[in-house]
């Protein structure tokens, strides 16, 4: 069965630290991948998307995320966080020919400390 | 000014009742769908219209039926309601032959079945 695995619900951590939130995913064939985002109060919005080409895939407010095909994963980076950076993070996946059905992982809740 | 707008945002009611979820979208978007929030933070998609045609129809019990008068709105209709229709519903669109095929998001309309 297809499916998207978020390995964290709950992170903390400290400004200035680093992130890395693990996506994995079950599917057979080309899939397109994306991170979407929910901040506190507001709607859900895309962080960054992963269709073809360099797998390591730049979005804004400085995140990036590594797709490596052999371990099924797409996981989202950032290097320095900001109290800002606090939200509720959503890894979709969706097999290439199936435009739509946009598959999301359980949600990692992010929380960052002053 | 909104782009993708559900009402309402919160709704109450009893099992076995009817009752409606709106979605309306400015952004001259082409295609809208319906997903459902379960309490384990699972987004699932339900349906999608493209054009005022259903393009998307996943596994959703018959008391679910979506109606899009035109492009800008889908509507939620659901009958009977259960006690396991308890979620949060996000309506979204999309441009479906847009390079982006980002998805825009409602804020969401949290159901409560007593």
């Amino acid at each position: 069965a297809q499916s998207v695995s978020q390995h964290n619900h709950h992170v903390i951590l400290s400004e200035a630290a680093s992130l890395e939130l693990g996506c994995n995913y079950s599917y057979g064939g080309t899939v397109n991948l994306f991170w979407y985002v929910q901040y506190p109060g507001q709607h859900l919005q895309l962080l960054l998307k992963y269709f073809s080409g360099d797998p390591l895939v730049k979005g804004i407010k400085g995140f990036e995320a590594e797709f490596i095909k052999s371990k099924f994963s797409f996981n989202l980076r950032k290097p320095s966080v900001q109290w800002s950076d606090t939200a509720e993070y959503f890894c979709a996946v969706r097999l290439a020919d199936s435009w739509g059905k946009l598959q999301f992982g359980a949600g990692t809740q992010v929380v960052v400390t002053p | 000014d909104t782009a993708v707008s559900q009402t309402p945002k919160y709704l109450v009611t009893q099992m076995g009742n009817d009752k409606s979820i709106k979605c309306e979208q400015n952004l001259g978007h082409d295609t809208m769908y319906w997903y459902k929030q379960d309490s384990k933070k699972f987004l699932k998609i339900m349906f999608s219209y493209n054009n005022k045609e259903l393009i998307i129809n996943e596994t959703v019990p018959n008391r679910f039926s979506p109606k899009s008068p035109d492009k800008a709105h889908l509507n939620l209709h659901i009958n009977s309601l259960e006690l396991g229709d308890s979620a949060v519903y996000f309506c979204a669109s999309s441009q479906k032959r847009a390079t982006n095929e980002k998805l825009f998001f409602g804020s969401g309309t949290q159901l409560s079945v007593l």
